[in-house]
């Protein structure tokens, strides 16, 4: 069975500090492997996602993350947080033609001024 | 493109009652999620339809929980009789096959059961 482990239920960080999200993953073959983030009162939206190829992966909003199969690691980053980026930020695992996804507990981003 | 709609965007019912949850995916979109929200136990993943065909609904809590899909356009939950623990911020998404796998939400049903 698929799993996802977020470890750190919330973090606080200074604007314009970089950032960090740490997501571990258990799954049997190749993941496909995402990253979503949750605004107040918003459903999730898609930030970024990872097939295959180069393992370190653009997203949206200035976000990266990087696949580490040696450490079934999917860290997701920025270089410099904005206050706008406050929200709680949740990795899924999935597989190929798996369309249901198994997403972590989420992450919430508190960022300070 | 609209996007995910879900209506209402809150319920308060009292426990007891009926509750229908409703859902219209994007269109050309075959997957259709239904997933709840809580703060202790996080996201869960209800039961979700390909092709209008429910595929997986073990995560459906107990036999008071429904869902069905009766057309490509359109999805309910409903939650017969209602409880206070079923008290939960409730999501639809869906997803195409042909397609990255990205499952779009809607903006979800806030319900509170007193």
């Amino acid at each position: 069975a698929q799993s996802v482990t977020q470890p750190d239920i919330h973090i606080t960080v200074s604007e314009g500090a970089s950032l960090e999200l740490r997501c571990n993953y258990s799954y049997g073959a190749t993941p496909y492997l995402f990253w979503y983030v949750q605004s107040p009162g918003q459903g999730l939206q898609l930030l970024l996602k990872y097939f295959s190829g180069d393992t370190l992966v653009q997203g949206i909003k200035g976000f990266e993350a990087e696949f580490k199969r040696s450490q079934s690691s999917f860290n997701l980053r920025k270089p410099s947080v904005h206050w706008s980026d406050a929200a709680e930020y949740f990795c899924a695992v999935g597989g190929e033609g798996y369309q249901k996804v198994t997403f972590g507990t989420g992450t919430k981003l508190q960022v300070i001024p | 493109d609209a996007g995910v709609i879900q209506s209402p965007r809150h319920e308060v019912t009292e426990m007891g009652q009926e509750v229908t949850l409703r859902c219209k995916p994007i269109s050309g979109h075959d997957y259709l999620f239904w997933y709840r929200q809580t703060m202790m136990r996080g996201l869960e993943l209800l039961i979700y339809f390909n092709n209008n065909v429910p595929i997986d609904d073990s995560g459906m809590p107990e036999d008071r929980f429904s869902a069905k899909m009766p057309n490509a356009s359109f999805s309910t939950l409903k939650i017969q009789p209602s409880e206070p623990r079923d008290s939960a911020v409730y999501f639809c998404a869906s997803s195409n096959t042909g397609g990255s796998y990205e499952q779009y939400f809607g903006p979800g049903t806030r319900l509170t059961v007193t």
